[in-house]
């Protein structure tokens, strides 16, 4: 699976979008952008995922750029239970069961 | 649904006891994992199921043991607890077909060797 890189940590206010980068350079074709999130002392969450195309859930955004050598997540209004570690995950899908996750960035929101 | 249980939430054990986590999910999932987080780092695949009747080795799978009897349960056993098996474990899910389905993940159990 192709590595990422993501920010220690960020800051939002409450109300204010939310926007993850995460810089995948080294992505194939065939790979996806996953976005899973780790409230504290909770099982990880998934949240969305995306392969070309920019997505969109009940939860968040997700912008891959055009050469998918990067990505974004948008949670456009953030509140005060975002307050968690976001990890961005490429992973090819299908018959690829294992995720490597990294150390993810630290979001807090701010009141 | 109740998704992915897991239990017990909490377990503390002493060095050299084994114990079995308990996995469950009720979404006729067909792929299960397991995995540790420890403090400051990320989670680490123990073990992985596609299946019943199959499983496989993750990253790190010395002192575990796994089946996959039914479609429902993937139970992880420690044969003979040690301190560095303190970590929280974590059971995931997810169905095969569909090339990006995300993971359903249960709520950990907390496991202290001591």
């Amino acid at each position: 699976d192709a590595k990422t890189t993501q920010p220690t940590s960020m800051d939002c206010a409450e109300g204010r979008a939310a926007n993850l980068p995460c810089n995948h350079s080294t992505i194939s074709g065939n790979e996806y952008v996953y976005w899973y999130r780790q409230i504290h002392s909770q099982g990880p969450q998934y949240i969305i995922h995306g392969l070309k195309n920019n997505e969109t859930n009940e939860m968040a955004s997700l912008i891959i750029t055009e050469d998918r050598k990067s990505s974004t997540l948008i949670l456009p209004h953030a509140t005060l239970r975002d307050t968690a570690v976001y990890y961005c995950i490429v992973n090819s899908g299908g018959s690829n069961y294992k995720l490597t996750f990294g150390k993810g960035t630290l979001l807090t929101v701010n009141p | 649904n109740a998704g992915v249980t897991q239990t017990p939430k909490f377990q503390v054990l002493k060095t050299g006891q084994s114990m079995t986590l308990q996995c469950a999910q009720d979404m006729n999932h067909e792929y299960m994992s397991w995995y540790r987080q420890d403090p400051g780092m990320g989670l680490r695949l123990i073990h992985y199921s596609v299946g019943a009747g199959i499983t496989d080795q993750g990253e790190v799978p010395n002192g575990y043991n796994v089946s996959r009897s039914t479609t429902e349960d993937f139970p992880l056993r420690l044969l003979s607890a040690a301190p560095s098996q303190t970590s929280v474990y974590f059971c995931a899910s997810r169905k095969a077909e569909g090339g990006g389905n995300g993971y359903t993940f249960g709520s950990g159990t907390r496991l202290t060797v001591v």
